[in-house]
Parts: C-alpha cells; structure tokens; sequence
C-alpha cells in the first residue's frame, strides 16, 4: 500500500463546477504540499500546509492532521484548470517529498 | 532568475548508452533533489544534495547512476548503460531548506527514451 493515496484517480467535470480532491496518508507528517501538473511535465507547488487550511483564488486546501488527510478543492472550476493533480507529504525535518499518484481533473467547457 | 532549468528537454538513446542530464537550480537555493517520474504515477525520490554534499540516496538509483552536484551550483544526473525500463521523466528541484517548511521549486523535467 503506498504511503500517500488520492482519490479519485480521474475526474471529469463541467465547468463551474466545485471540484474535491482527496488525499490520505499513512505516515507521520509535518507538512503536505499540493502540487499542479500540465502536460509536458512542468510541476508548480501549489500549497505547503501543515494545519487548517490555506486559500488562494479560487483554490483551497484543507489538512486534518489527527485523521491523516487532505483536500484540495476549486471552485467554479474552469477548462484552464485541467491538469494533474499531485499531493506530496513531508516527513519531520525531512527533506525529501513522497507523492501520491495524481489525480487527472478534465474539465469540460 | 528564471527559476530551475534542465537540459535537454528531451533525450532518445539507445539502450547500453550513457546519458547525462544538467540541472541549473535557483542560485540561492542550498537542496536540490532529483526524481523519477514513469507514465500515470507520482514522483519517486532519486537523491538529494545539501550544497555539494549528497545527503541521500534512494535505493532506486542503482549502480549504473550517479550524480554530482560541484561547488554548490548545477547538478548533473548520469545514467550508465541505460536499459529501457530507465525511460521516464526525469525531474529536478529545488529549495531553501528542508520540505516540511518550503515549497519546492521544479524545472520541466527532461524526458528520457531508450529505444
């Protein structure tokens, strides 16, 4: 069983849509990070959060630390956000990341 | 600064050939990290450097990798005798520091094939 799974593996859309994507993990962490990835494989860090929840545009993201899971959810959802999704755990004072698999979000227009 | 750049973007080799892959991070950032990525899953840990000192190694990079990282600055991955199961992306970042407290900075990624 890997460290990091996410849920749905695919999922497609219309736009305007509210989106939730799922994140569970199974090890100690001090911080997750969400992380966005266009075809040709350029990734772009989209969250690093440790509690709560962080907001920007009409992205959020949500941990619960004690339950061992995230979300990421965006709303109003547009074509511009299709893309792979990827959520990525970090161990105490760790440098290293361990990703999850990737969520592949279509959104139709 | 425009961020971490690799090169080349794309590289076919045939199989039992080396190949050798640069990474330029963000001049300030002292961590750069290599990774693997193959068709349909996540990022696999490669190995890591603090400056010039490799600090970890996956068990993943076998003996036919190495990689170096001289004076602090770029980095180069080195693949020996490739085969094809090598075919993936392969992925550089960087940072300030370790990744329970910064983001990561990724470069696009060169795209190996051996054929």
């Amino acid at each position: 069983k890997n460290e990091v799974e996410q849920s749905p593996q695919n999922l497609t859309a219309q736009e305007g849509e509210f989106i939730t994507i799922n994140c569970s993990y199974s090890v100690g962490i001090s911080a997750l990070h969400w992380l966005q990835q266009h075809p040709g494989g350029g990734i772009v860090s989209l969250f690093m959060l440790s509690s709560g929840k962080k907001k920007h545009g009409r992205l959020i993201a949500t941990i619960n630390i004690q339950e061992k899971h995230s979300s990421l959810h965006i709303t109003a959802s547009h074509p511009r956000d299709s893309a792979v999704y990827i959520c990525a755990v970090a161990r105490y004072s760790g440098s290293r990341l361990t990703f999850g698999e990737g969520t592949q979000l279509t959104v139709n227009p | 600064d425009t961020g971490v750049s690799q090169d080349p973007r794309h590289k076919i080799t045939k199989r039992g050939q080396n190949v050798t892959f640069r990474c330029d991070p963000i001049s300030e950032h002292n961590r750069l990290y290599w990774y693997r990525q193959t068709l349909g899953q996540g990022p696999e840990f490669l190995t890591y450097f603090q400056n010039e000192a490799q600090l970890e190694k996956s068990r993943l990079l076998s003996d036919r990798f190495s990689a170096e990282r001289p004076k602090g600055s770029f980095s180069t991955l080195e693949i020996q005798r490739t085969e094809q199961g090598d075919s993936a992306m392969y992925l550089c970042a960087s940072s300030l520091g370790t990744a329970d407290r910064f983001g990561y900075t990724f470069g696009s990624g060169t795209r190996l094939t051996v054929v």
